[in-house]
């Protein structure tokens, strides 16, 4: 069974750009939930995907966007990157939406 | 802030000792989660615990849920140095689509 996995690791991005991340759920998982974290503080949710479809969201702006594929991996695209983006973006997997979630080791995100 | 409240933010305990976390919330949910961070990395989950149930335990971790009162504590017994770490609580509910709160966490510093 492999866990949750993120990509890339690292990424440093100018303002006004777009960026895409990445995440594969663990094996069995149908759903998908992104976070950003800043430095200090808990992580605040953006949304939740389940079975392809959001079935929830956080306070973020429309140009935070996602996708979740067939196989439940996931994307987080954000346009016209600001610096506030700078932080810490994280997914967890779950089997359903109100069960155990389960992190992947994060992408810290630099906009410059 | 949509974050819930943690407290104390930082504890600073011999090894040996136990550590309590407190954690307090604004609105109805199902679920509430606790995690633990290091050093800016990706979240371990420790306990899921529903709005039914009053107490779950799992090795050194005990955790309450008083929904009256709208908290929940985290007591880590016997502690050591590897669970120096910061511990967050996260609320779950589905009314009108899911949403997660965390709080801002406890900073733990476990003296060996």
């Amino acid at each position: 069974e492999t866990g949750v996995t993120q990509s890339p690791t690292h990424l440093i991005k100018t303002r006004g750009q777009q960026v895409t991340l990445r995440c594969s759920s663990q094996s069995g998982h149908n759903t998908v939930s992104w976070y950003q974290q800043a430095l200090g503080q808990g992580p605040q949710f953006i949304f939740q995907y389940y079975r392809e479809e959001e079935n929830g969201r956080g306070n973020f702006p429309p140009r935070f966007s996602g996708l979740q594929f067939p196989n439940y991996s996931s994307e987080l695209n954000v346009n016209a990157l600001e610096l506030d983006d700078s932080a810490l973006y994280l997914c967890a997997s779950s089997l359903g939406q109100l069960n155990e979630q389960f992190f992947g080791p994060g992408t810290r995100l630099t906009v410059l | 802030s949509q974050q819930g409240e943690e407290d104390p933010q930082a504890l600073s305990i011999q090894e040996g000792e136990n550590a309590t976390m407190n954690c307090s919330y604004k609105t109805s949910i199902n679920n509430l989660q606790w995690y633990r961070q290091n050093s800016g990395r990706g979240l371990v989950h420790l306990i899921l615990i529903r709005s039914n149930e009053r107490e779950k335990h799992s090795g050194r971790l005990r955790v309450t849920l008083d929904t009256s009162k709208k908290s929940s504590s985290l007591l880590i017994t016997a502690s050591r140095a590897a669970d120096t770490a910061s511990y967050f609580c996260a609320t779950e509910s589905d009314t009108g689509g899911f949403k997660t709160i965390f709080g801002a966490g406890t900073r733990l510093f476990v003296k060996a």
